[in-house]
């Protein structure tokens, strides 16, 4: 099945303590992205990237890093997280030519 | 840059009576634009997308929708509205091939009453 996954689904954490959430796609995508959603905001992207190895910044992009070492995974990672990154982020991959995103089931991140 | 506007941020309707959820769009080049849905404690799925072929565009469940350039809108509709519907609704918009940046509205939540 054609999917994208993401892990945890359910995360609670301490401020500052560094944390990786996993995506991968199964779908040989070139792009993949990642979205916080917020209540009232919508979906914010906060990184994207368009191959292995290329990487971009989204409308939000503070506090949070990526890489793209295989086609196929793109974590997103929060060194020191803080409260204001509770959040709801999604990962999402398209493959090139106005297809749309297909989105991952989303883990939720409590940060206290 | 691109920006998305959607009118209403909840919209309530009798089953079996016209969904109508509005989106307008800003961008400096033709866009692509897409409409996902999201249920509780799920992920986005796409429900319809623009690029450019028909204006008029038909997606899943029922639902199309019509992107009109002299009044950049690109609204949802569904002419018999369910209860499976309830949902939230959101409409995207992109001007590189829809694969890049994907810019969101805020979202409208749909209520269907009985």
């Amino acid at each position: 099945e054609a999917q994208v996954t993401q892990n945890p689904r359910y995360l609670i954490t301490v401020t500052g303590k560094k944390l990786t959430v996993t995506c991968s796609q199964n779908m040989n995508h070139e792009y993949m992205s990642w979205y916080r959603q917020d209540p009232g905001l919508g979906l914010r992207q906060i990184y994207y990237s368009m191959n292995v190895e290329v990487t971009d910044k989204g409308d939000v992009p503070e506090g949070y890093k990526v890489s793209r070492k295989e086609k196929r995974n793109f974590p997103l990672i929060l060194e020191s997280p803080s409260p204001n990154q509770t959040s709801l982020y999604f990962c999402a991959s398209s493959s090139v030519g106005g297809a749309g995103y297909t989105f991952g089931s989303g883990t939720r991140l409590t940060v206290v | 840059a691109q920006s998305v506007t959607q009118l209403g941020s909840h919209v309530s309707v009798s089953e079996g009576a016209l969904v109508l959820l509005r989106c307008n769009y800003s961008s400096s080049v033709p866009p692509y634009l897409f409409w996902y849905v999201q249920y509780p404690n799920q992920g986005l799925q796409l429900l319809l997308k623009y690029t450019s072929a028909a204006t008029l565009v038909k997606g899943i469940n029922g639902f199309e929708a019509e992107f009109k350039k002299s009044e950049t809108s690109f609204h949802l509709t569904k002419p018999s509205a369910h209860m499976s519907d309830a949902a939230e609704y959101f409409c995207a918009v992109s001007d590189r091939g829809g694969s890049e940046k994907l810019v969101f509205g805020k979202g409208t939540k749909l209520t269907v009453n009985p």
